[in-house]
């Protein structure tokens, strides 16, 4: 069936990098724009950054623009999310999170993974 | 920035309908979506497009957009429609962003 698995979360030093990965299994993942959302302890979600399915478009959040970096490859059904200069405010689960329709990004998000956790200490 | 304004909670008892706003300037032309969050859970979309429902999602919840308020609408609730619902959209005013409601937790009295 269709799924997305996050992997790559820990513990890390403030001031640290750290990837995180999204494997996609069950559909063409290369068809898809897929997003990062994250959500930090008791909080709501935030949404963090999109990549179009052909890689051409790339947006973050406001806030996150130039510490973070999200990049796919389709051979290996995988989505990164590239995150440096890790602070405090950065603790969350981490979702990855597939556009509703092929080939576009605004239509809703109709397949999440379980999330991965982010805990960043000082 | 663009903002989404959701009541932090709702209670309803069994079997009545639960009503949860979305405000914004302007609402109306933008498509909104809903997700449904189960502790511990991941977000499940329940409402695409204002008022579309994916597969497998029951025809008791539903959704509406007009002026300045989207609400999603949950008739004869139930203990399992206990959750946080969080409305969503696309902005591209001054740049691409995906927005987010601060959610509203649905207690079922």
């Amino acid at each position: 069936q269709e799924q997305l698995v996050e992997s790559g979360g820990g513990v890390v030093q403030s001031g640290r990098s750290l990837r995180l990965n999204c494997e996609a299994s069950g559909f063409s993942f290369e068809s898809y724009g897929m997003h990062w959302v994250r959500q930090a302890p008791g909080k709501g979600l935030e949404w963090v950054a999109v990549m179009s399915y052909d890689g051409s478009k790339k947006f973050y959040a406001e806030s996150l623009k130039g510490r973070f970096t999200i990049s796919r490859d389709d051979a290996k059904k995988t989505l990164f999310l590239e995150m440096n200069s890790l602070r405090g405010e950065d603790t969350a689960v981490y979702f990855c999170a597939r556009n509703r329709l092929r080939g576009r990004l605004v239509d809703g998000f109709d397949l999440w993974g379980r999330g991965t956790r982010v805990t960043v200490s000082s | 920035s663009y903002v989404l304004t959701q009541p932090p909670s709702v209670s309803v008892a069994p079997g009545q309908t639960a009503n949860i706003t979305c405000g914004g300037p302007g609402i109306e032309t933008k498509s909104v979506h809903w997700y449904q969050q189960r502790p511990g859970q991941a977000p499940v979309l329940v409402i695409y497009d204002d008022f579309a429902r994916p597969t497998g999602i029951p025809e008791r919840i539903s959704g509406s957009n007009s002026g300045n308020t989207a609400t999603l609408t949950i008739t004869r609730v139930e203990a399992g429609d206990e959750a946080d619902y969080f409305c969503q959209v696309w902005d591209n005013h001054i740049d691409q962003s995906w927005l987010f409601g601060g959610g509203t937790k649905l207690t079922v009295l």
